[in-house]
């Protein structure tokens, strides 16, 4: 079965940096494209970042562009998102997502904390 | 940037029918998803491509898109259908989610 596991999250201080990851199984992760998705405390969804199935094309929230970066090791079936320049609004719990044109599979999310 | 606007709440008494709207500039020549996500879980969905329903979501539930609206209706509404419910489209290569509306079953 579908499977994805993310890790990596935690308190981390205004500016500094944090990397997430997503662990894919059960199904041919170089065949799909995968998304974050964030989720404030009490909040709505909000996407924050794709990235084809092939790695060659990502796209990213206008709130994240130019601070996070996502990339996929299809060797380790394996999903990153690496934070820079963290903001206290980045505080949320990041899900990862399989794309199939609609988001058929979410992970539980690992819940990341921007705090001084 | 493209946004996609849902009422905060919707009310169903048990048994009824519930309409949960999406409004989005044009939205009826977009393919719409809807996502269930109940409290401390995550999002799972109920229908995508406008109307499509995954294996394993009730036939209760239903979508449509048209013109500027986007809508899922839950039939025969269960206390289990309590959650919120967000639309999501693509835009620009960009996944656009609606603010999200609760629903209360009562």
């Amino acid at each position: 079965q579908v499977q994805l596991v993310e890790s990596g999250g935690g308190v981390v201080q205004p500016g500094r940096s944090l990397r997430l990851s997503c662990a894919a199984s059960g199904f041919i992760f170089s065949n799909h494209a995968m998304h974050w998705v964030r989720q404030a405390p009490g909040k709505g969804l909000e996407w924050v970042a794709v990235i084809s199935f092939d790695g060659s094309n990502k796209f990213y929230a206008d709130s994240v562009k130019g601070r996070f970066t996502i990339s996929r090791d299809d060797s380790k079936n394996t999903l990153s998102l690496q934070m820079d320049s963290l903001r206290p609004e980045d505080t949320a719990l990041y899900y990862c997502a399989r794309d199939n044109v609609e988001l058929d599979y979410w992970g539980q999310g690992t819940l990341v904390t921007v705090s001084s | 940037s493209y946004e996609l606007t849902q009422p905060l709440s919707v009310s169903v008494a048990l048994g009824q029918t519930a309409r949960i709207t999406c409004g989005g500039n044009n939205i009826g020549n977009k393919n719409v998803h809807w996502y269930q996500q109940k409290p401390s879980q995550a999002p799972v969905v109920v229908i995508y491509r406008d109307s499509k329903r995954p294996s394993g979501i009730p036939e209760r539930f239903s979508g449509s898109n048209s013109g500027n609206t986007a809508t899922l209706t839950i039939s025969r509404a269960q206390a289990g259908d309590e959650a919120d419910y967000y639309c999501q489209v693509w835009d620009t290569s960009t996944a656009v989610f609606g603010g999200g509306t609760k629903l209360t079953v009562l």
